[in-house]
């Protein structure tokens, strides 16, 4: 039972490049969330998957997508990355809604030069 | 979603009670309680959750007064080990999908 799983656990991208942070769940969740982390910040909600085939936005969405692909799966996409978005990318996932318990990964730091 | 209050940092000594107050003033009635911890490069972990009065658990207890417009998170003989940052949030069990995480207090342990 790995939990939840991110990959990659780092990466470099130039400005204006696109990747796409993947994040797994063996535990049967219905949500999943992806929060960045800024050096010394709480955690900001990019965007939010309440069930499968649901997606909706957290407080930082722009420059974002997300696919919720099944419901083990809640990729993020960066389509033109900027270095604003150098950060730490954690996905979560929750049996129930945001309030019951978060199960989070290890997290993506990720660098935009 | 309520909104919370914390201290943004905390220092404490080794084998002392810490209490951690967050303020919660707009709380509403269905509104859980709930206390995560971030260790340095990693995701939070959830602590401790509670509706009212009192909760504990192996880690932490938490405090919630009859009024619930705050709460104190307190953690027993703390060793060097609990230097993290603690987040408090409010939300609605059956109502809210999201949660918000906000800055947390960052607790450092002396020797």
């Amino acid at each position: 039972n790995a939990g939840v799983t991110q990959t990659p656990k780092f990466q470099v991208l130039k400005t204006g490049q696109s990747m796409t942070l993947q994040c797994a769940q063996d535990m049967n969740h219905n949500s999943m969330y992806w929060y960045r982390q800024d050096p010394g910040m709480g955690l900001r909600l990019i965007y939010y998957s309440a069930s499968e085939g649901t997606t909706d936005k957290g407080e930082v969405p722009n420059g974002y997508n997300v696919s919720r692909l099944n419901k083990r799966e809640f990729s993020l996409r960066l389509e033109s990355a900027a270095p604003s978005q150098t950060s730490v990318y954690f996905c979560a996932s929750t049996h129930d809604r945001g309030v019951s318990e978060q199960y989070f990964g290890p997290g993506t730091r990720l660098t935009v030069t | 979603l309520a909104k919370t209050t914390q201290p943004i940092s905390m220092d404490s000594y080794e084998g002392q009670e810490v209490n951690i107050t967050c303020s919660h003033n707009n709380i509403a009635t269905n509104d859980y309680i709930t206390w995560y911890q971030q260790f340095p490069s990693q995701g939070p972990r959830f602590i401790i959750q509670g509706y009212k009065t009192k909760v504990t658990n192996e880690v932490a207890s938490l405090f919630i007064p009859a009024d619930r417009k705050s709460s104190t998170l307190s953690l027993p003989r703390v060793s060097l080990s609990d230097t993290a940052v603690y987040y408090c949030l409010v939300g609605d069990w059956d109502r809210d999908d999201k949660i918000i995480f906000g800055k947390g207090t960052r607790l450092h342990i002396l020797p």
